[in-house]
């Protein structure tokens, strides 16, 4: 059973309007949340992350949303650029030292 | 600083071969893990070592040994490879969290490692 899913694989924003990517975990046991990009023939790259008892954090133009009761987090990303077309991945961290990743969302950018 | 190096970048295996691949990091991180990529998924984890000469399996560990007798280096083996374990294989890194007990799961990953089994 698949304990992170980002059920959309791929969207598609106008340049300066908003970017919502989503997530969904199962296990309430999860310490951090975060959100990795990545592109093509590059490793993925860390962008944010939040604890699990926090519900809220912001850096730049990145901000991520925790909702515990419903299991979902939400990356947005205010303006969008096209330099943040890349596929974002969702993970979960436990305290035990592993990683958790959905299958990753493509977003693209248009000018 | 190089930050986490893998080689080699591609290879081309027949089945039944071996091989290693060989990451290596140098920011002193605790954490070591080697993940798979197959398209349209996420990242697997295979195996990983939370220090010098410890190791652990992941969700996906068989077919593959690792070894970390060096702190900075992780190495992930194919005893006999097979056409699943074509894949993009990536090594990342961590270091321990504020308190010294947990990483907050920041990962610090290679480039990757393409391998193609025929």
């Amino acid at each position: 059973d698949q304990q992170v899913k980002q059920n959309s694989p791929s969207l598609s924003v106008q340049e300066g309007r908003i970017s919502i990517l989503n997530c969904d975990y199962t296990n309430s046991m999860f310490d951090y949340f975060l959100w990795y990009k990545k592109y093509p023939a590059e490793g993925p790259t860390f962008l944010i992350s939040i604890s699990s008892i926090k519900d809220k954090n912001e850096d730049g133009r990145f901000t991520v949303f925790l909702n515990k009761s419903a299991k979902h987090l939400s990356l947005h990303i205010v303006p969008s650029q096209p330099g943040d077309s890349a596929v974002y991945f969702c993970a979960a961290f436990s305290g035990a030292g592993k990683s958790t990743f959905g299958d990753g969302t493509t977003l693209t950018v248009k000018p | 600083n190089a930050g986490v190096t893998q080689t080699p970048k591609f290879r081309v295996l027949k089945t039944g071969q071996s091989m290693t691949l060989l990451c290596a990091q140098d920011m002193n991180h605790e954490y070591m893990y080697w993940y798979r990529q197959d398209p349209g998924m996420g990242l697997r984890l295979i195996h990983y070592s939370v220090g010098e000469g410890t190791t652990a399996k992941g969700e996906v560990p068989d077919g593959y040994n690792v070894s970390r007798l060096k702190k900075q280096n992780f190495l992930l083996g194919l005893e006999s490879a097979a056409p699943s374990q074509t894949s993009v294989y990536f090594c990342a890194s961590s270091y321990l969290g504020p308190d010294r007990r947990w990483n907050t799961g920041e990962l610090f990953f290679g480039e990757g490692s393409r391998l193609t089994v025929l």
